[in-house]
């Protein structure tokens, strides 16, 4: 059973707080590591897919670094604003016949006007 | 390009009932995967379809199917529903499968089980 696993649980931030969040993963059969925002009664949206260790991806002010060696992943989100507010997860993608992706219980963000 | 559609948004059954759900992947989609989300749980994945072939089952009781249509049009189906069935479904379609592609989701249904 992979274990994938999100810190901190929850987060409360000022508006133009810069904040992370940890995935860790088992470092073994690594294929890719995917991170989404899910806002409340929406749908989740698709944030990076990493796949290379060292890999380093930016989408505005969000930005996210992976490590397979070591089995983490860190998400960057730079000057939070009150839109940020939300849950991100996590997931570990299985490859071949056992496709699959094995999600983290999520950081739920609540950032402060 | 609309995105992933899934139906019923909203269902109340009771004990015994059984449901289906349906999931309609973006154009183009061959994979299409569900998941579970109840309370304190993260998204449990239940199975995911490529080209009409379930390829991968989660660890869920038997009363869990689904199946995969031709136009890549998904559903699934609980038989004997019980109370803690109660959850937010939702499938998320891809390209393919594997590879670091990303799946885009549907926005869910919430089935409560009286």
């Amino acid at each position: 059973i992979l274990n994938v696993e999100q810190s901190p649980q929850s987060l409360h931030v000022q508006e133009g707080d810069s904040t992370n969040f940890t995935c860790s993963f088992p470092s073994s059969n690594f294929y890719a590591l995917h991170w989404y925002r899910w806002e409340t009664a929406k749908s989740p949206e698709a944030l990076f897919v990493m796949t290379l260790n060292g890999d380093e991806k930016k989408k505005g002010r969000i930005s996210a670094t992976l490590n397979t060696k070591e089995g983490y992943s860190y998400l960057y989100i730079k000057g939070s604003q009150p839109e940020d507010s939300a849950t991100y997860l996590c997931a570990l993608e299985s490859g071949g016949s056992n496709y699959k992706l094995t999600f983290g219980k999520g950081t739920l963000l609540t950032v402060n006007p | 390009k609309a995105g992933v559609t899934q139906t019923p948004r909203y269902l109340i059954k009771t004990r015994g009932q059984q449901v289906t759900l349906s999931c309609s992947p973006i154009s183009g989609h061959r994979s299409v995967s569900w998941y579970q989300q109840t309370p304190g749980q993260g998204l449990q994945f239940l199975f995911e379809y490529f080209s009409e072939t379930q390829r991968n089952k989660g660890n869920f009781p038997g009363r869990f199917s689904g199946r995969q249509f031709s136009n890549s049009r998904s559903e699934m189906n609980v038989s004997t529903l019980e109370l803690g069935d109660s959850a937010l479904y939702l499938c998320a379609s891809s390209l393919f499968a594997g590879g670091g592609v990303e799946q885009f989701f549907g926005p869910g249904t919430r089935l409560t089980v009286l």
